[in-house]
């Protein structure tokens, strides 16, 4: 079975702070993805970064990068310098590999005050 | 490119009445996905499909049915609506590398069951 929490219901952050946002995972596949989702109140779903079970480096994608440790089964997204764009829903992803299938977290408000 | 494309944008039943949400994605995409998203919460798994012809239940399968007669069309079925299925449903569609990995996500559709 998958299972993805996200433990911070919401956050608020002053601007050019950086934010950790907590995501812990368990799945019993060998090899698995983690994502992380931002959901601005438009309601659109916007990728922000990709790790496979089986990377060496945390992935990175421009302020955004993703502390993995696979020990642990945690997730956390980074994001360093906060913008008041920033200002969003969060959610963590897990795809196992037995499956396929790809479930969410509950997700994290995130507010960044000026 | 269109992406992923949802039809109806918006819709509202009467309890016990049926309809049909449209998927299509235009990428050659193999995985499918149908999630809903309640107010304030993430997004839960109804159904998904690994390949034409293939579907699979998710978290949340219970008064939906599924059909990917084709490659590039994803339907969720609604056999007799209720109350309990208001909700904002997303169709997402995902490309998978050795490397990487992004779901890509429809602009979803509002449904109300009154």
């Amino acid at each position: 079975a998958q299972k993805i929490t996200q433990t911070q219901p919401g956050m608020f952050v002053q601007e050019k702070e950086a934010v950790t946002l907590d995501c812990t995972y368990d799945t019993s596949d060998p090899s698995y993805g983690l994502f992380w989702y931002k959901q601005p109140s438009s309601g659109e779903m916007i990728f922000l970064i990709y790790q496979g079970s089986y990377d060496q480096q945390n992935a990175t994608e421009g302020r955004y990068s993703l502390n993995f440790q696979k020990a642990r089964k945690s997730a956390n997204l980074v994001i360093s310098a906060s913008q008041l764009g920033d200002s969003a829903m969060y959610f963590c992803a897990l795809r196992g590999s037995s499956a396929s299938k790809i479930i969410f977290g509950s997700g994290t408000r995130l507010s960044i005050r000026p | 490119n269109a992406g992923v494309t949802q039809t109806p944008k918006f819709r509202v039943l009467k309890t016990g009445q049926s309809m049909t949400l449209l998927c299509a994605q235009d990428m050659n995409h193999e995985y499918m996905y149908w999630y809903r998203q309640d107010p304030g919460m993430g997004l839960r798994l109804i159904h998904y499909s690994v390949g034409e012809g293939t579907t699979a239940k998710g978290e949340v399968p219970d008064g939906y049915n599924v059909s990917r007669l084709k490659k590039q069309n994803f339907l969720l079925g609604l056999e007799s609506a209720a109350p309990s299925q208001t909700s904002v449903y997303f169709c997402a569609s995902s490309v998978r590398t050795t490397e990487n990995e992004k779901l890509f996500f429809g602009s979803g559709t509002q449904l109300s069951v009154l």
